[in-house]
């Protein structure tokens, strides 16, 4: 069973700092990343994607890939209260031309003011 | 307007009826998907349609089925509810050569009583 792993939270973190998300997948070939945002009751949506090649930045978002360990990471500076959501994990694993995404299931962040 | 809609966004019906929630895109991609999502267990895959003549079922599809009518329509049906399918149904769709980024609907709220 291919599996990607996520705390579930809630993680808690203040105003203005670093927030750190983490995920672990089991598949080792895997060769694209996602994180996603959901808010309560809204559609997931992306904010980032990083291929097995590097590390990315977007302004306050840094999605970094360590695959001898088979994790991914979702960093936020400076927190802010908007950024309280639950982060989904997402990579794409199967073979090629089948490949779909496997989501973890999620982790609650909080902002606190 | 919405590049992924889905009909309706919400829908309460009764155990043993058969109910249909329909998903369109115009974002011209191929890929299509539908996937349920329930507190503490993420986003799972129901079925995935890779082209119009192409259906495939996801990791839970027993009680659903689907239809693709064209590219920019996919549906997905409940031949007989159950209150287990009580739950959040997303469709998403990805470009073929797009590494697999997925744009999510807004998604449809489904109780059965």
């Amino acid at each position: 069973q291919k599996e990607v792993e996520q705390n579930s939270g809630p993680l808690s973190v203040p105003e203005g700092a670093i927030a750190s998300l983490n995920c672990t997948y089991s598949d080792r070939g895997s060769q694209s990343f996602f994180w996603y945002r959901q808010y309560s009751g809204k559609s997931p949506e992306l904010i980032m994607f990083i291929y097995s090649n590097g590390d990315k930045e977007d302004g306050r978002f840094t999605a970094q890939l360590n695959k001898a360990s088979q994790y991914v990471s979702l960093l936020i500076r400076d927190s802010q209260p908007s950024d309280s959501a639950t982060y989904l994990c997402a990579v794409n694993m199967g073979n090629f031309g089948n490949e779909k995404l496997t989501f973890g299931t999620g982790t609650r962040l909080t902002i606190i003011p | 307007d919405a590049d992924v809609t889905q009909t309706p966004r919400n829908r309460i019906t009764k155990t043993g009826k058969r109910i249909m929630l329909e998903c369109s895109q115009t974002k011209g991609h191929d890929r299509m998907y539908w996937y349920r999502q329930d507190p503490g267990l993420g986003l799972r895959l129901i079925y995935y349609s890779f082209d119009v003549k192409d259906i495939n079922k996801g990791e839970i599809s027993d009680g659903y089925s689907v239809s693709r009518q064209a590219q920019a329509k996919f549906s997905l049906s409940l031949e007989s509810a159950i209150p287990n399918q009580t739950a959040l149904y997303f469709c998403a769709t990805s470009d073929l050569g797009g590494q697999e980024t997925q744009y999510f609907g807004p998604g449809t709220r489904l109780l059965v009583l």
